[in-house]
């Protein structure tokens, strides 16, 4: 099973900022199979960034992704208030999928 | 326009068996590739993928629950049926149904049903 452990747990910024999220893999992870999900509370994941950095429909530029190997990231360029959130990596190229554990971004 | 959504009971006595039903429109499981996956959510934490069947009957399950998990399709009703035995309160979470692909190579689950939340109490 490959684990993905996410990193910080919790960043507090300020919007305008730029927040990096960190995904690291306990083995190489296809760079087609790297997935970026936003969740707010109360509600279902959405889907931001597939194949490590292919934006979903509808998604901002502002948000990116990069990696390959077992080291991947999601960078929001400048913080909106929206972007508040929980975000989780997966990866689902390899049975079991799995997430990430999460990482919190909190307002400052 | 694809739509998911669970549902089933909201609260089941330790020892029972959860039934979820996923009735989903704006695709069809008889479609070469299409996928529907399973994902639950304990409160206050992470996601974790439990199930997956394809259109062509090909079923996965998360090696830690294979043993109490079980994956059907009904393709004539547009619905995935999840059953979990000797339910526990620690299954106690949001149960999430999604879409997924299968054609050259994986796809990401995408969309994602509203969610229902199954609390495991007596």
């Amino acid at each position: 099973e490959i684990v993905l452990t996410q990193s910080p747990g919790t960043l507090p910024l300020s919007p305008g900022e730029r927040a990096t999220l960190s995904c690291r893999a306990s083995q190489s992870v296809a760079s087609r199979y790297l997935a970026w999900y936003q969740q707010k509370p109360g509600q279902a994941p959405r889907l931001l960034i597939y194949g490590t950095s292919t934006r979903a429909t509808g998604i901002p530029d502002r948000f990116s992704g990069s990696g390959s190997g077992t080291d991947f990231t999601l960078t929001i360029s400048r913080l909106e208030p929206e972007d508040f959130a929980v975000y989780y990596c997966h990866q689902y190229g390899y049975t079991p999928r799995t997430f990430g554990q999460g990482t919190k971004l909190e307002i400052k | 326009q694809i739509t998911l959504k669970e549902s089933g009971p909201t609260l089941v006595k330790p020892t029972q068996t959860l039934t979820l039903t996923c009735t989903f429109s704006g695709f069809s499981l008889t479609t070469n590739g299409v996928g529907v996956g399973w994902i639950r959510q304990p409160p206050g934490k992470a996601l974790q993928w439990l199930a997956l069947i394809f259109w062509n009957g090909n079923n996965y399950y998360s090696p830690s629950l294979k043993t109490r998990l079980t994956i059907t399709k009904d393709t004539s009703k547009n619905q995935v049926v999840l059953t979990m035995t000797n339910m526990d309160p620690v299954d106690t979470a949001t149960y999430y149904c999604a879409l997924t692909y299968y054609y050259d190579t994986s796809g990401p689950f995408d969309p994602w049903g509203q969610g229902i939340l199954v609390t495991v109490s007596s």
